[in-house]
């Protein structure tokens, strides 16, 4: 079973804050997945990382995939009020036929104005 | 239309009745999920289907079954519900070459 571990489970920051949410795991994923969730809502995909050492950024997120495809990492810069909600990491396991996610257990963020 | 609707959203139900949640999708997508989520744990797999004759357990498949009636539509049912079967409940369809899933907007079920 492949296990991802976020980290933190809960943040709470200012408006204007920097922070990092980490996702690690010690098995190789050959994608991973980050999404976000508001009260009431459904998932929703942010962004999908494929390549070792990739960055993608998407206004003020920072999504890194580890060199190893282990690990990944969510930035984001300057919060917002809006930012708020519950980031999940997901990764599509390595090798033919595998068509199962697993999720992470999720980052509960709260921007505070 | 929602690309993935779910119905009832929310229900509350007694120990040991019968539970269907329904999950439809408009985006002609052959794989379909449904998972759990509860607080601190995350979400988990409880069933998916490639197609209308394809199915297949998840990680938490005991005490619920599925059925796909066609390729739009996926149910769960929880033939006896517990206590514990209480949480929200998302369908989800495949929808890139990676993986991607997009989610319905949940179905909040709680068992008394």
């Amino acid at each position: 079973t492949q296990l991802l571990e976020q980290s933190p489970q809960f943040l709470s920051i200012q408006e204007g804050e920097n922070l990092t949410v980490y996702c690690n795991s010690s098995s190789v994923f050959s994608s991973l997945q980050w999404y976000r969730q508001e009260p009431g809502e459904g998932p929703v995909l942010l962004v999908t990382v494929v390549t070792g050492g990739e960055v993608k950024k998407l206004k003020r997120l920072t999504f890194q995939f580890g060199d190893a495809r282990k690990d990944s990492s969510l930035h984001i810069t300057a919060a917002q009020t809006g930012d708020t909600g519950l980031y999940l990491c997901a990764g599509a396991p390595s090798g033919a036929g595998s068509y199962q996610l697993t999720f992470g257990k999720g980052t509960k963020l709260s921007v505070i104005p | 239309d929602a690309d993935v609707t779910q119905t009832p959203r929310n229900r509350i139900t007694k120990t040991g009745k019968r539970i269907m949640l329904e999950c439809s999708q408009t985006k002609g997508h052959d794989r379909m999920y449904w998972y759990r989520q509860d607080p601190g744990l995350g979400l988990r797999l409880i069933y998916y289907s490639f197609d209308v004759k394809d199915i297949n357990k998840g990680e938490i498949s005991d005490g619920y079954s599925v059925s796909r009636q066609a390729q739009a539509k996926f149910s769960l049912s929880l033939e006896s519900a517990i206590p514990n079967q209480t949480a929200l409940y998302f369908c989800a369809i495949k929808q890139g070459a990676t993986g991607e899933l997009f989610f319905g907007e949940g179905s909040r079920l709680t068992v008394l």
